[in-house]
């Protein structure tokens, strides 16, 4: 069992906007920031989202995020075929000391 | 620009131990206020973080795996690595280095299969 809850699975059309959702407790999200990873098959993850909200730079300003109380949204707007992937969201733990991730929600672009 | 490279061995023995090396290159694995991590993936699931190392080399394990897990650094090496002891089929998964911070930066990852 994954430490932050995401849906397994989320999809859309071309064009739609597509959210997915990451929810935590407190310890992590309530108290930190969270980050979010894109994964294509084969490959390693890469950061999409950093700090909430930030963009590294690369990334399309379709890709945004989003955090309320102990929860935090990936939002993909103008949704491409090219999306689809593994998103993943992950946030430190005061608690714990550690790490949490979601356990990963697969897009699929219809 | 940063890049991580693991290497290891590709196969463990259950009840071995499974060693793990993070090469930085384009950065120094000393830079400060930087962590590195180790993260892995078995097969057809998900992301779990293992633990991370600050350039002091202060150290932060999944609880789960502590009594099992060190993660070391070698500055003059400029690599940072990674002992799991006591190996079981669970074990069994993609292998990630991973930072700096954040994991902004991560390897290409390493198989590592746990079988007799």
């Amino acid at each position: 069992q994954s430490e932050l809850t995401q849906p397994p699975s989320a999809s859309g059309t071309p064009g739609q906007r597509v959210t997915i959702s990451c929810s935590g407790d407190i310890s992590n999200i309530g108290s930190n920031t969270a980050n979010w990873y894109q994964q294509f098959p084969g490959t390693a993850p890469k950061l999409l989202i950093y700090s909430n909200n930030q963009r590294p730079s690369g990334v399309p300003e379709r890709f945004s995020g989003s955090k309320s109380g102990s929860a935090a949204s990936l939002a993909i707007s103008g949704l491409q075929s090219e999306d689809e992937a593994n998103y993943y969201c992950a946030a430190w733990d005061d608690s714990l000391n550690a790490w949490m991730f979601g356990g990963g929600t697969k897009l699929t672009v219809l | 620009q940063l890049q991580l490279q693991e290497s290891g061995p590709g196969l463990v023995k259950p009840s071995e131990t499974l060693s793990l090396t993070c090469s930085v290159s384009g950065g120094s694995v000393s830079s400060h206020s930087f962590y590195w991590g180790w993260i892995r993936q078995p097969p057809g699931k998900g992301l779990e973080w293992i633990g991370s190392i600050y350039y002091t080399g202060r150290t932060y394990y999944k609880p789960s795996l502590k009594s099992r897990l060190n993660i070391s650094v070698d500055t003059s090496k400029n690599h940072f690595s990674l002992r799991l002891t006591s190996v079981t089929a669970a074990d069994t998964a993609i292998y990630y280095c991973a930072g700096p911070g954040i994991f902004d930066i991560w390897g290409q990852g390493t198989m590592v299969t746990v079988s007799s």
